[in-house]
């Protein structure tokens, strides 16, 4: 069953522009993960943040998590055609399959 | 990094036959490998957890005489789409998870197999 529900479902903006993907989530979580994927394609692992972690950096990726709304976030700044995909997030409770959210198709306009 | 290697990429079948998706760690032991299902447009949807060495958990609605699961050992789990028909026809993913001293550390993904059931 999926628990994740990413908004938008989908998301069209300007190269150079920031894009905000949220999810939201329904039971408690040991670790939420984002992934991309390019259609057809598989998927690619971009950032974990485990549930007692607010906040996390990887490169242009700024990943934000609220237990207490069960919701994240998912920032790329300065966005390229190249971060054109879909991007779900995911969530386990330790030793748990990953739960998949809807995903967020994004579409960046050169 | 711990690489999980999933063959075929892409197979097309007749309705009737039956397909064979394999999933290998390549660098690690996998105990656990879960398949997900993805349809065009949609998200992954769990089919089963397979367990090294014991049957294989199936998610409610996936019926497992027609999704056979193997996981003969600690590197090799495998997914026999049986009796297949144009409505299995779908993107079939695998995944590990990765352990880094006992803690979860993340999860790969087979790079997926197009199946297409003419």
């Amino acid at each position: 069953s999926q628990q994740g529900e990413e908004d938008p479902q989908a998301l069209s903006i300007q190269e150079g522009e920031n894009a905000t993907m949220n999810c939201s989530y329904k039971t408690s979580i040991n670790n939420l993960q984002w992934y991309r994927q390019n259609s057809g394609r598989g998927l690619v692992h971009l950032i974990l943040i485990r549930s007692n972690e607010r906040e996390k950096h990887s490169g242009r990726l700024r990943v934000t998590l609220d237990t207490s709304k069960k919701s994240s976030s998912l920032l790329i700044t300065a966005s390229r055609a190249a971060d054109t995909a879909s991007y779900f997030c995911a969530t386990d409770r330790g030793n748990t399959p990953l739960v998949f959210g809807k995903g967020t198709r994004l579409s960046v306009i050169a | 990094g711990a690489v999980v290697s999933q063959h075929p990429s892409r197979v097309i079948c007749k309705s009737g036959t039956s397909v064979k998706i394999e999933c290998r760690s390549l660098d690690f032991q996998a105990t656990t490998m879960f398949w997900y299902r993805q349809f065009p447009k949609q998200s992954l949807m769990l089919m089963a957890t397979s367990n090294e060495g014991s049957k294989a958990t199936y998610e409610q609605g996936v019926e497992k005489d027609k999704f056979l699961i193997n996981h003969a050992s600690l590197t090799l789990s495998t997914l026999t789409v049986t009796s297949a028909h144009p409505e299995d026809s779908s993107f079939y993913i695998c995944s590990a998870r990765v352990l880094d001293r006992g803690r979860v550390d993340g999860y790969t993904f087979g790079s997926g197999t197009r199946l297409t059931v003419v």
